[in-house]
């Protein structure tokens, strides 16, 4: 089955400087690839999602990278604010299930 | 904005006893999912459903588990014999499509088996 590295586990950053998290997946059938925040005890939340068919998207501070050659993408938040403080999940699916990193704890420092 | 609803928020139960989470998913979508979360690890997919019909589990699925859509609106969990290890929180998600559709999550129930 697909399995979903994802890394940093934790990462902090100043504000207003950015921040990268990057997951690399295994199953080359894989075509959809979504982002979710998820704060505290509450729902994850879907914040971006890239299709195989496109390279990059961006959606005001927040951009997605993806290498099909290479199966890995990329979360990219420009200019971060204490408000992205949270923990950000990147998933990959080819038909019906999400396969889940295992998170990245960001931290950001007023 | 519609939402993916989920009853109870925490549902605290004895080991060996049955359990049913409920979810209302979102009214135009045609795909239900159950994932959980153990407690600071990633979410994991349990199942997936369309019309009527279980179109994928992973191996966490197995016999103690069911889902049932049973009206036009709920789709549900059932754990008969809860254990231990059954404690977590449980996300139903939603979405319109099959493929490159996003999912839709609640905000989860928390198990607790005790």
């Amino acid at each position: 089955g697909e399995n979903v590295e994802q890394h940093p586990s934790t990462l902090s950053v100043q504000e207003g400087d950015s921040a990268v998290i990057k997951c690399t997946y295994s199953d080359s059938a894989s075509n959809y690839f979504p982002w979710y925040k998820q704060e505290l005890g509450k729902r994850p939340q879907l914040i971006i999602d890239i299709r195989s068919n496109v390279g990059e998207k961006k959606d005001q501070r927040i951009a997605v990278t993806l290498n099909k050659t290479a199966k890995h993408f990329s979360l990219h938040i420009t200019e971060t604010q204490p408000e992205d403080s949270a923990v950000y999940f990147c998933a990959a699916s080819r038909q019906y299930k999400l396969s889940f990193g295992a998170g990245t704890t960001v931290t950001v420092r007023a | 904005e519609p939402e993916v609803t989920q009853t109870p928020s925490h549902q605290v139960t004895q080991m060996g006893q049955e359990v049913i989470l409920r979810c209302v998913p979102i009214s135009n979508h045609l795909y239900f999912y159950w994932y959980r979360q153990i407690l600071g690890q990633k979410v994991e997919f349990l199942v997936s459903f369309y019309n009527n019909e279980i179109s994928e589990k992973s191996e966490i699925f197995d016999d103690q588990f069911s889902v049932e859509r049973p009206d036009g609106s709920n789709f549900t969990l059932k754990i008969r014999s809860t254990k231990l290890e059954d404690s977590a929180m449980y996300f139903c998600a939603s979405s319109q499509g099959q493929r490159n559709q996003p999912q839709h999550f609640g905000d989860g129930t928390r198990l607790s088996i005790l």
